[in-house]
């Protein structure tokens, strides 16, 4: 299987400031023959189910907000929040798909 | 609008069953894999099992691996999940969730306590 390690396990974020998140995978996600990296961003609040933000590493889900950006390829990835706002308070997690799903442990924001 | 809802979760014996069952709508159900994905009390998320669109090729993690079988019904928009030999470490919320790469959209879950 392949192993999500995110960092940090937790942050805390003043408000409109910015927030990183790291996630490693112990292998490659990036599938050459497309130049894509099968990585997806989740967003997960109490008793909500997860929120789809990024996927191929970088693509913004519909109807996320422009603060949400995603970088990073192979194996070193990061969800960027831009400017902090109250409803992000959540954790968020990675999960790559090059093989059968795995997520990260999640990292979980405050303020 | 998609939704997913799950039903069928409880508090059931180490060693019992339990059929988690997922009704679909707002989307062409049959033209998409499903999967079920899971999350114990203060963890994180484990993806458990997928079954492609046509039903006919289904994939589970290590952990659940003949003991769980999915399955769909297309003509009711259903997924489900039979869980037999629960063992203490089943115990969490099952998700419901649209695909088998990126989980675009997720049912609200469903509490599986396994306990005596």
């Amino acid at each position: 299987d392949i192993v999500m390690t995110q960092s940090p396990d937790s942050l805390a974020v003043s408000l409109g400031e910015r927030a990183t998140i790291n996630c490693k995978s112990s292998q490659s996600v990036l599938y050459n023959s497309n130049n894509l990296s099968y990585l997806a961003w989740y967003q997960h609040k109490p008793g909500q189910p997860p929120k789809l933000l990024i996927f191929w590493a970088s693509t913004r889900d519909s109807g996320v907000p422009d603060r949400f950006s995603g970088s990073g390829s192979g194996t070193d990835f990061t969800l960027t929040i831009s400017s902090l706002q109250a409803e992000d308070v959540a954790v968020y997690f990675c999960q790559q798909y090059y093989t059968f799903p795995t997520f990260g442990g999640g990292t979980k924001v405050e303020i | 609008e998609v939704q997913l809802l799950e039903s069928g979760g409880g508090l059931v014996q180490p060693g019992g069953s339990l059929r988690l069952s997922c009704a679909a709508s707002g989307f062409t159900f049959s033209r998409y894999a499903m999967s079920w994905v899971r999350q114990p009390p203060g963890k994180g998320l484990e993806w458990v099992s997928l079954i492609y669109s046509g039903g006919t090729s289904t994939y589970y993690a290590d952990s659940v691996k003949g003991r769980f079988t999915i399955s769909r019904d297309d003509s009711k928009n259903t997924l489900d999940l039979l869980m037999n030999s629960l063992r203490a470490e089943d115990t969490a919320v099952y998700y419901c969730a649209k695909g088998n790469n990126e989980f675009d959209s997720w049912g609200q879950g469903t509490l599986v306590t396994v306990s005596s």
